[in-house]
């Protein structure tokens, strides 16, 4: 099956840095990954997704890096903002397959 | 589009009681819903896969006597917490996959369920 780790559970940045998210998954045949956004007591929300025969995929002010090499993903924030403040979970879904398997989540604290 | 709504939003029941969570895909046809469960401060655990017109398929684990899943129809899937106990106490979150939507994003989340059981 498929287990995905993300490398820091907590993560503070002062407002207008850049923030850095990453995760880690252990199926090589995992084709499709995507980024969601989670406020406190919300449901998950889409910010950007990237398939497997791309390394990287950009959106507005986010962008995401899939390293398949070393099953690596991460998720850069450009100019990080109070209301960027949330819980932040990769996903992943194997090839397929349309279940996903969430990583453990990082929350990301926005210092003004 | 594209939008799931899940009612109640939070929901606070006695033990030994038994609770009904609905989720909606709103402008689409969802063949299959997918139920989470979300401790506090944890991720999201996958507990079933909700198929219309079949019965769901329940992840290890997940008892299926406590949490039923019906999928009557291509809209609607709702989940019963029967016999809720203080330890059933979460945060539920059902998803709906547009097979049609065109693109790999074809999982749509519902804004959660908070359940608590006193």
């Amino acid at each position: 099956g498929e287990s995905v780790g993300l490398h820091l559970p907590t993560l503070s940045v002062q407002e207008g840095d850049n923030s850095i998210i990453n995760c880690a998954y252990s199926n090589s045949a995992s084709d499709y990954f995507i980024w969601y956004k989670q406020e406190s007591g919300k449901g998950p929300q889409f910010i950007i997704d990237i398939r497997s025969n791309m390394d990287k995929r950009q959106g507005q002010r986010v962008t995401v890096l899939l390293n398949k090499t070393v099953k690596h993903l991460s998720l850069q924030i450009a100019a990080t903002q109070p209301g960027d403040s949330a819980v932040y979970f990769c996903a992943v879904r194997g090839a397929g397959s349309y279940q996903l398997t969430f990583g453990k989540g990082t929350k990301l604290s926005v210092i003004p | 589009g594209a939008v799931v709504s899940q009612h109640p939003s939070r929901v606070i029941c006695k033990s030994g009681t038994s609770v009904k969570i609905e989720c909606r895909s709103l402008d689409f046809q969802a063949t299959t819903m997918f139920w989470y469960r979300q401790f506090p401060k944890k991720s999201l655990m996958l507990m079933a896969t909700s198929n219309e017109g079949s019965k769901a398929t329940y992840e290890q684990g997940v008892e299926k006597d406590k949490f039923l899943i019906n999928h009557a129809s291509l809209t609607l899937s709702t989940l019963t917490v029967t016999s809720a106990h203080p330890e059933d106490s979460s945060f539920y979150i059902c998803s709906a996959r547009d097979f049609r939507s065109g693109s790999y994003n074809e999982q749509f989340f519902g804004p959660g369920t908070r359940l608590t059981v006193l």
